[in-house]
């Protein structure tokens, strides 16, 4: 078990260039979810994925947000023509699906500031 | 919609005191509550979570909470503070009525802060 991997750690972007994410989920885990936190805030929401079909995405959620998982594995989040609103923390958790409760784990997450 | 409360951004204790962190769900069926701790630069972990086997939980590192249906409330407690509980707490609550295994919506955070 190597744990929840996001990469970058860091991303720095100018204001309408689009950036990319990545995140390997525990091999096992066939769900994975994407978060996103601002300083002071819960973690929100963005998106979840169970294998590879995407079964929940945030109402608030933009539709210059797209997240893949195209093989059930590692997932991708891509913001286009990024806004400095969408700097945050973009977290990425995985859990194996259970009808009692499942334990979402986390990865530390890629923060992105938008200039 | 499901949501969670949780009262005070900030709770200060000394060690060995009494930690208690309140959070409050709005739920019109029976929900699945979870608390999540972050520490300092590391990534969310699982604290406890409630799923109806019992209304007391236990979780890791000597926490616990108790679910109060009268008071829709499911308040973590810690009977004695170390310095090491210092981190930012989060309350959670699944996104589908009645449903586990949904997204998670979480509360605010509580930063608590422990003293010497």
């Amino acid at each position: 078990d190597t744990g929840v991997s996001q990469d970058p750690r860091h991303k720095i972007t100018k204001r309408g260039q689009n950036v990319t994410f990545r995140c390997d989920p525990i091999s096992e885990h066939n769900r994975l979810y994407w978060y996103r936190q601002t300083l002071g805030q819960g973690p929100e929401f963005l998106t979840y994925f169970q294998n590879e079909a995407q079964l929940e995405k945030s109402r608030l959620l933009s539709d210059r947000f797209s997240a893949e998982r195209p093989k059930g594995s590692f997932s991708t989040l891509e913001i286009q023509r990024t806004e400095q609103g969408d700097s945050a923390m973009y977290l990425c958790a995985s859990s194996l699906a259970s009808y009692r409760g499942e334990k979402l784990f986390f990865g530390s997450g890629t923060q992105l500031s938008v200039l | 919609a499901q949501s969670v409360t949780q009262l005070g951004s900030h709770v200060s204790v000394s060690e060995g005191a009494l930690v208690l962190l309140r959070c409050n769900y709005s739920s019109s069926v029976p929900p699945y509550l979870f608390w999540y701790v972050q520490y300092p630069n590391q990534g969310l972990q699982l604290l406890l979570k409630y799923t109806s086997a019992a209304t007391l939980v236990k979780g890791i590192n000597g926490f616990e909470a108790e679910f109060k249906k009268s008071e829709t409330s499911f308040h973590l407690t810690k009977p004695s503070a170390h310095m090491s509980d210092a981190a930012e707490y989060f309350c959670a609550v699944t996104s589908g009525q009645g449903q586990a295994g949904t997204a998670l919506i979480f509360g605010k955070g509580t930063t608590l802060s422990v003293s010497s």
